[in-house]
């Protein structure tokens, strides 16, 4: 994950239709991956995660995708709500690492 | 309820006045962290704690400090050091180190 300044990247959608928000991480090593979601004015929250042992899993209404080989990492969300609009970032860590790095996210509206 | 709480959700500080923000989980965690959000930008990390008497300087600690004197708490002080405080900080804890992190609802810090 990595800093865009001020302004997020943005994802429109319909109410109803598929979103897929995209993340590209920064170190190889990595082995441990989160999707959080941040609404105006709260912490984040949990949403899914994945280990690099895996390429894909499921939660309800939401998938990750991982690709190592281009450290690419995406999040589907299925039949988007007005109430998934907020902030989603991703986050890498990697074992015997000592930190988190978290990226700065995408910024999703979902129009009714 | 199992969760953690920061307060207050709002703070002002005058010139060259300290304060201190408040994290508390019940989870049992081991781990806890602060994090400065500034629009537009990743988490950056400004101290975490492993353990209990333990704490660590991330990556922008400077003028800012902690103490981890029991587990459920990890409060941070922003001191009269830290000339641009104005930010939204989060509180998280893991289970360990290498654990999903979650966060608290956050305090938003404003100088007057």
């Amino acid at each position: 994950g990595e800093s865009v300044g001020l302004h997020l990247p943005t994802l429109s959608v319909q109410e109803g239709d598929n979103s897929i928000i995209n993340c590209a991480y920064s170190n190889s090593a990595s082995d441990y991956f989160i999707w959080y979601k941040q609404e105006s004015g709260k912490g984040p929250q949990f949403i899914i995660d994945i280990r690099s042992n895996m390429d894909k899993r499921q939660g309800q209404r939401v998938t990750v995708l991982l690709n190592k080989t281009v450290k690419h990492l995406s999040l589907q969300i299925a039949a988007t709500q007005p109430g998934d609009s907020a902030v989603y970032f991703c986050a890498e860590s990697y074992t015997g690492g000592f930190k988190t790095i978290f990226g700065a996210g995408t910024r999703l509206f979902v129009k009714a | 309820d199992g969760g953690i709480t920061q307060s207050p959700k709002y703070l002002f500080r005058k010139e060259g006045q300290n304060v201190t923000l408040s994290c508390e989980q019940n989870l049992n965690h081991d781990a806890m962290y602060w994090y400065r959000q500034d629009p537009g930008q990743g988490l950056r990390l400004i101290y975490y704690s492993q353990i209990v008497n333990d704490f660590q300087k991330g990556d922008i600690a400077e003028g800012y400090s902690v103490s981890r004197e029991k587990k459920e708490s990890f409060p941070l002080t922003v001191t009269s050091a830290q000339k641009n405080p104005t930010a939204f900080y989060l509180c998280a804890s893991s289970q360990g180190r290498e654990e999903t992190q979650y966060f608290g609802p956050g305090t938003r810090l404003l100088v007057l």
